[in-house]
């Protein structure tokens, strides 16, 4: 089974305070990607990295995928209340069925 | 350009009942995966349909269904309902299914079982 662990389950920081959120696992993925979900809608992609080291920016926001293309870390700088939800990383399996397979998620409160 | 449409967005079913789930792609887009999204599981992946056909399965029982239309228009099924299927159902689109393109959620179906 592949799993994907995420951490912190929970994160609760100060408005402008930086943060990582990380999605760790053993298997090997040919993409991973990352959705932000608010309460009460579907999952937003933000971003899919494809290659082992890769950086993106987005904004505040950036995304890198471990150079084994197993892990993959999500950091904020100078964090907003309206980073506020739930973040989820998603890995694209290579063996068996092609599907997403889902972190369990970040759920971020930024305080004002 | 609309968004993916599910429908309804609640429901309440008793034990044992039989529910349907409908979900419209984004216009042009074929490919149309379900998932189920519970506190303590997370979202995890029930099956694809691409061009009418089930392409990907994960690790559901038989009591999960699904089919996809022409219009690419796609249904779930789940029979028998079971207090444990309580969950939000999520359904996700993209244009041909490859997995390192985006995938577009709908809001989901709350489905509460009594």
């Amino acid at each position: 089974t592949q799993l994907l662990e995420q951490s912190p389950q929970f994160l609760s920081i100060q408005e402008g305070e930086n943060l990582t959120v990380y999605c760790n696992s053993s298997s090997v993925f040919s993409s991973l990607q990352w959705y932000r979900q608010e309460p009460g809608e579907g999952p937003v992609l933000l971003v899919t990295v494809v290659t082992g080291g890769e950086v993106k920016k987005l904004k505040r926001l950036t995304f890198q995928f471990g150079d084994a293309r197993k892990d993959s870390s999500l950091h904020i700088t100078a964090a907003q209340p309206g980073d506020t939800g739930l973040y989820l990383c998603a890995g694209a399996t290579i063996q068996g069925a092609q599907k997403l397979v889902f972190g369990q998620g970040t759920r971020l409160t930024i305080n004002p | 350009k609309a968004g993916v449409t599910q429908t309804p967005r609640y429901l309440i079913k008793t034990r044992g009942q039989q529910v349907t789930l409908s979900c419209s792609p984004i216009s042009g887009h074929r490919s149309v995966s379900w998932y189920q999204q519970t506190p303590g599981q997370g979202l995890q992946f029930l099956f694809e349909y691409f061009s009418e056909t089930q392409r990907n399965k994960g690790n559901f029982p038989g009591r999960f269904s699904g089919r996809q239309f022409s219009n690419s228009r796609s249904e779930m099924n789940v029979s028998t309902l079971e207090l444990g299927d309580s969950a939000l159902y999520l359904c996700a689109s993209s244009l041909r299914g490859a997995l390192n393109q985006p995938q577009h959620f709908g809001d989901g179906t709350r489905l509460s079982i009594l």
